[in-house]
């Protein structure tokens, strides 16, 4: 079976550019995780969405970023514009249900200039 | 107070050891618990579940203490390759529910050497 999908594998870009990342979750699962990893602030969920609907996304750091799902199949996390404080990896994970165990996808590993 | 603490480390012990961590929990209302494990510049990936009742795989052991709100992971006869983060992980919500919110311990460092 795939595991949860992500791309790109790596983005390196200016800052002031417009970032998205894209996951596909899991067929069948029904909810869906944003988390940034740094080694200053380890692992912070960004949002979670369940059943394509956004439930909590107070760990968006600022406007600047946007996350959607409009689908059950696919979700970005889009930054605009980029610092380069935004520089980690982003994970993106999900579940069949929020209390069962998250599976993530390999990263994207952000760097911006 | 964190919402889930975890002892950092690193722990270094050597193979064979027998090593345990800890992760306390301030949400009396958390209803399911897992361990993680991620590797240098790699994803977390689920380690095991942690039942009420405590269970084994292998070499790994959880335990849950509701009372003293805490889990722990034992490692018995340590190998090179457990060497990783640790992840805690406690949810709000149950199992078979759709609802709470998952929050990760900021991980223990595990360096086994020969």
């Amino acid at each position: 079976d795939a595991g949860v999908i992500q791309s790109p594998r790596h983005e390196v870009t200016e800052m002031g550019q417009e970032v998205t990342l894209r996951c596909k979750p899991i067929s069948g699962h029904n909810s869906l995780f944003w988390y940034r990893q740094t080694m200053m602030r380890g692992l912070e969920l960004l949002i979670y969405f369940n059943n394509n609907v956004p439930i909590d996304d107070s760990g968006m750091p600022e406007d600047r970023f946007s996350a959607k799902m409009p689908n059950a199949s696919f979700s970005t996390l889009k930054i605009q514009p980029s610092e380069p404080r935004d520089s980690a990896v982003y994970f993106c994970a999900s579940s069949f249900l929020i209390g069962q165990p998250q599976h993530f996808g390999d990263g994207t590993r952000l760097s911006i200039l | 107070r964190k919402e889930v603490e975890q002892d950092p480390g690193p722990f270094n012990v050597p193979e064979g050891a027998t090593v345990a961590f800890n992760c306390t929990y301030s949400n009396s209302a958390s209803q399911s618990f897992f361990w993680y494990r991620q590797d240098c510049r790699k994803e977390p990936k689920l380690l095991m579940s942690v039942y009420s009742s405590g269970n084994e795989d292998g070499r790994f052991t959880a335990q849950l203490n509701r009372a003293s709100q805490y889990i722990s992971l034992l490692i018995r006869d340590s190998k090179l390759s457990d060497s990783a983060t640790y992840l805690c992980v406690v949810n709000v919500g149950g199992w078979d529910t759709n609802a709470g919110k998952s929050t990760f311990g900021d991980g223990t460092t595990l360096t086994v050497k020969p």
